[in-house]
């Protein structure tokens, strides 16, 4: 089986912050990385596949990058919406989900 | 715009069998290019990949939960199901289904919440 590590588990940050989120694979997958945002009680929104595209209609101050085993979720600018919990996902070898990474306000 | 929607009893007793279906709208399951998942997330916690199928049936399973699953498809309902034999307390958890994009999900459903309980 494939494991996804986030780190950090928790991130502490305010309004109009950079924050990148780092997701790492026990093996290589490639590029075969989703991001989703989840927010509490909410079904898990799909940010980023193919560890870098962008899904339509999610705002370009998201971003993702890597490939093999390390990858990075990046806010440019972060927004009173952003504030949630962030999961990757692989789908290299059947799926797999990070343990996710809680966006709290600083 | 696709929409999906879980539906099912909410409490389960414990050794029996956990069924859930869940409804798609806006999109036709038997029209091909997806896979149908259903994924799970317990109180608190992450989320784990349960199984998917394609509209022809052939179904790929988490071979954790592999014994004890079963999904099925029916396309005249455009509807699909999950199966979970033998719950335990272990099995409670937010049931999500969702449209498996080639192995990202673009879109779920709003997620039921399954209790094992006597």
């Amino acid at each position: 089986d494939i494991q996804m590590t986030q780190s950090p588990s928790t991130l502490s940050a305010s309004v109009g912050d950079r924050v990148t989120i780092t997701c790492r694979a026990s093996q290589s997958i490639s590029s075969w990385l989703a991001w989703y945002q989840q927010k509490p009680g909410k079904a898990p929104k799909l940010l980023i596949y193919k560890a870098s595209s962008l899904e339509s209609g999610v705002p370009s101050r998201f971003s993702g990058s890597g490939s093999g085993t390390e990858f990075t979720l990046t806010i440019s600018s972060l927004q009173p919406d952003d504030f949630a919990t962030y999961y990757c996902q692989q789908y290299n070898s059947i799926r797999t989900f990070g343990q996710g990474t809680k966006v709290e306000i600083k | 715009q696709v929409q999906l929607q879980e539906s099912g009893p909410g409490l389960v007793k414990p050794s029996q069998t956990l069924s859930l279906t869940c409804t798609v709208s806006g999109g036709s399951i038997s029209s091909g290019g997806y896979y149908w998942s259903w994924i799970r997330q317990h109180p608190g916690k992450g989320l784990e990949w349960i199984g998917y199928i394609y509209y022809s049936g052939s179904t790929y399973y988490n071979p954790s939960l592999k014994s004890r699953v079963t999904i099925s498809v029916d396309t005249s309902k455009n509807q699909f199901s999950l199966k979970l034999s033998s719950v335990t307390a272990a099995d409670t958890a937010v049931y999500y289904c969702a449209r498996d994009v080639r192995g990202w999900a673009d879109y779920w459903g709003q997620g039921t919440l399954v209790t094992v309980s006597s």
